[in-house]
């Protein structure tokens, strides 16, 4: 079966740096994009970017450029978001989810569990 | 950016009824050459990720009871729930997987009354 599983909740300073992993199995992992979404506390769903898992090649949403660097281990099917320069409005949830590889879009059918990031002085 | 509008915020319906959420695309996000929609639903449960219910607008995921259903095309679609069940309760996100960046209604919480 399909499973994205996500490293444990992080606790970081302003202007450091995190870096959240996704683990995924029961598939073959380069057929597929990784997105991640973040989740502000009560707030809504925010698309990071996506890795192509057989390329490594990124797009990420000009909010986070600069900041966010996704990439990804096929030898242990695992991918990796890492944002930097931290602040407090990225205490968040973020999550990993797949969606299949195609020249146009396509939707999110397995989502990991969740990774909370919380950033405070 | 193609904005993705939902209505409404909230939305509270007896055990039984029937549930309407509303979502509207700045953009279609309708392609032409294949005639799809590139929308889809989303429930999200307190403390858990989001789960796929129905795609290109009205495709049901596996699994997903069949009192979920999904229309409309080009920038207005709509999800309903035929008959609400307690387990319903939940916020539901739409999403346009057009273009990027990959955008999100602001959710609709769904409540019993």
């Amino acid at each position: 079966q399909v499973q994205l599983v996500q490293s444990g909740a992080e606790v970081k300073k302003p202007g450091a740096s995190v870096k959240v992993s996704c683990k995924a199995s029961g598939y073959t992992f380069t057929g597929y994009y990784m997105h991640w979404v973040r989740q502000a506390p009560g707030q809504g769903l925010e698309w990071m970017g996506w890795i192509n898992a057989n390329t490594g090649g990124t797009n990420y949403a000009q909010k986070f450029q600069g900041r966010v660097t996704m990439t990804r281990d096929t030898s242990i099917s695992t991918v990796y978001m890492e944002l930097s320069r931290l602040n407090s409005d990225d205490t968040a949830v973020f999550y990993c989810a797949r969606s299949l590889l195609q020249s146009l879009g396509s939707r999110f059918d397995y989502w990991g569990q969740g990774t909370l990031v919380t950033v405070s002085s | 950016d193609i904005v993705m509008t939902q209505s409404p915020d909230s939305l509270a319906v007896s055990l039984g009824e029937r549930a309407t959420i509303n979502c509207k695309s700045s953009q279609s996000v309708l392609y032409s050459s294949n005639n799809k929609n590139y929308l889809g639903w989303y429930q999200q449960k307190p403390g858990q990720p989001p789960k796929l219910l129905i795609y290109w607008a009205s495709t049901r995921e596996s699994g997903v009871p069949d009192r979920f259903s999904g229309s409309g095309s080009g920038t207005d679609f709509t999800l309903t729930i035929s008959s609400l069940q307690a387990e319903d309760v939940a916020v539901y996100y739409c999403q346009q997987y057009f273009g990027t960046p990959y955008t999100f209604g602001q959710g609709t919480k769904l409540e019993i009354k």
